[in-house]
């Protein structure tokens, strides 16, 4: 079973600053994708990253870039430069592969919230 | 760009109501997905479905059903709306020949069953 920790519930920090979100996660499956999603309060989830467990190099997008440690089985979400429209629930997911390849398993997410 | 609708930003429905919630998306995707979010459960598969009439349990399927009679719709039932069943109901859609099969969401509806 596919298993995805996420370990800070919320997180306060200085507009500018660069932040982390951790994310761990757990498959036997050796083929495998991480993904972050961003949900302001509006409620929508956006999509902002993607790693796939064979990717040799670490995604970046924009300001957001993960930090794939696959030893460590650790997939943490780095956001530089942050800004106030970054305050937001952050969710760290997983597909698995050939059946599971469909469907995303989430963690509970973390609350970042940006002070000016 | 992907667009995922669904048919109600909140709705208030009575115990014992059945309810429709639609999803809707414009991408001709294959696969949609119906979640529900709840704080500290982060989001839970309730069904899927990967082609029209189609459809899979998910995590969470007790005290609903699905339908998926076009491609571009597809639709949650609560039969029988029970106050636990108050919560936000998140669609989203992906395509197959994606490879990273990222999924893209709705606006969400919240429910609340009095």
């Amino acid at each position: 079973a596919q298993k995805i920790t996420q370990t800070q519930p919320g997180m306060f920090v200085q507009e500018k600053e660069a932040v982390t979100l951790d994310c761990t996660y757990d498959t036997s499956d050796p083929s495998y994708g991480l993904f972050w999603y961003k949900q302001p309060s509006s409620g929508e989830m956006i999509f902002l990253i993607y790693q796939g467990s064979y990717d040799q190099q670490n995604a970046t997008e924009g300001r957001y870039s993960l930090n794939f440690q696959k030893a460590r089985k650790s997939a943490n979400l780095v956001i530089s430069a942050s800004q106030l429209g970054d305050s937001a629930m952050y969710f760290c997911a997983m597909r698995g592969a050939g059946q599971g390849a469909q469907k995303l398993v989430f963690g509970q997410g973390t609350r970042l919230t940006i002070n000016p | 760009d992907v667009k995922v609708t669904q048919s109600s930003r909140y709705l208030v429905k009575r115990t014992g109501e059945k309810v429709f919630l639609e999803c809707v998306q414009d991408m001709d995707h294959e696969n949609m997905f119906w979640y529900r979010q709840d704080p500290g459960l982060g989001l839970r598969l309730i069904y899927f479905s990967y082609d029209v009439k189609m459809k899979e349990k998910g995590d969470i399927p007790e005290g609903y059903s699905v339908s998926r009679e076009k491609k571009e719709r597809f639709s949650l039932i609560l039969e029988s709306a029970s106050t636990n069943q108050t919560s936000m109901y998140l669609c989203a859609s992906s395509v197959i020949r994606d490879s990273t099969r990222a999924q893209y969401f709705g606006p969400g509806t919240r429910l609340l069953v009095l």
